[in-house]
């Protein structure tokens, strides 16, 4: 596909895990983010994986990439009322080019 | 001290009419990006600049042209604004380097054409 594939919507509970998954088009993308934006805000790097790497951990945050299914998540733990957002994964298939997703809006209840 | 910074926050303007959208860097990039996030919130790269140099210019109507000034601002004109215009557009910086290329964003500007 040429789009960059994220799911619209999560609605989790606050202390459960949340998986936000995507999927990318170019399998030469060096580098995957995930992007955080709140209301009204730019957007916030998270994290990012370079493409030799299957996993990184980041405190709460863990990403794992499949590079022969072009798929990556962002696993985050231990969900909280204030990581409602919506969360962005891009790649980056040459330089000074970025592909976003829609976006995927995180809601945590209480 | 706001990284990057857009202005005006909000735009509300009539068909035909010529507008600018301004943006500011204090990080020390020498690269900065104009952005459109269509309604769907995805980003589409408009134009790339690095050093005050177009490096980037996807297929966008010439009815947009970048200015950078210096290699902290790059403005956006948009000459005879349509309804398909409207849109939030976000501007950012980054550096080009062997490492990755992070990019920070500024906060948008939602531009509405009546």
């Amino acid at each position: 596909g040429e789009d960059v594939e994220q799911s619209l919507f999560l609605s989790v509970r606050e202390g459960d895990s949340s998986v936000i998954n995507c999927t990318y088009t170019d399998s030469s993308s060096t580098y995957l983010y995930w992007y955080k934006q709140e209301p009204g805000a730019g957007l916030q790097l998270l994290t990012y994986i370079f493409s030799n790497m299957d996993m990184k951990q980041d405190q709460r945050l863990t990403v794992l990439l499949n590079k022969k299914d072009k798929h990556l998540s962002l696993r985050i733990a231990d969900t909280q009322t204030g990581d409602s957002a919506i969360y962005f994964c891009a790649e980056s298939p040459r330089d000074n080019d970025m592909r976003f997703g829609a976006g995927t809006r995180l809601t945590v209840k209480p | 001290d706001t990284a990057v910074s857009q202005t005006p926050k909000y735009l509300v303007t009539q068909m035909g009419n010529d507008k600018s959208i301004k943006c500011e860097q204090n990080l020390g990039h020498d690269t900065m990006y104009w952005y459109k996030q269509d309604s769907k919130k995805f980003l589409k790269i408009m134009f790339s600049y690095n050093n005050k140099e177009l490096i980037i210019n996807e297929t966008v109507p010439n009815r947009f042209s970048p200015k950078s000034p210096d290699k902290a601002h790059l403005n956006l004109h948009i000459n005879s604004l349509e309804l398909g215009d409207s849109a939030v557009y976000f501007c950012a910086s980054g550096d080009i380097g062997t490492t990755a290329d992070t990019q920070y964003f500024g906060p948008g500007t939602r531009l509405t054409v009546l």
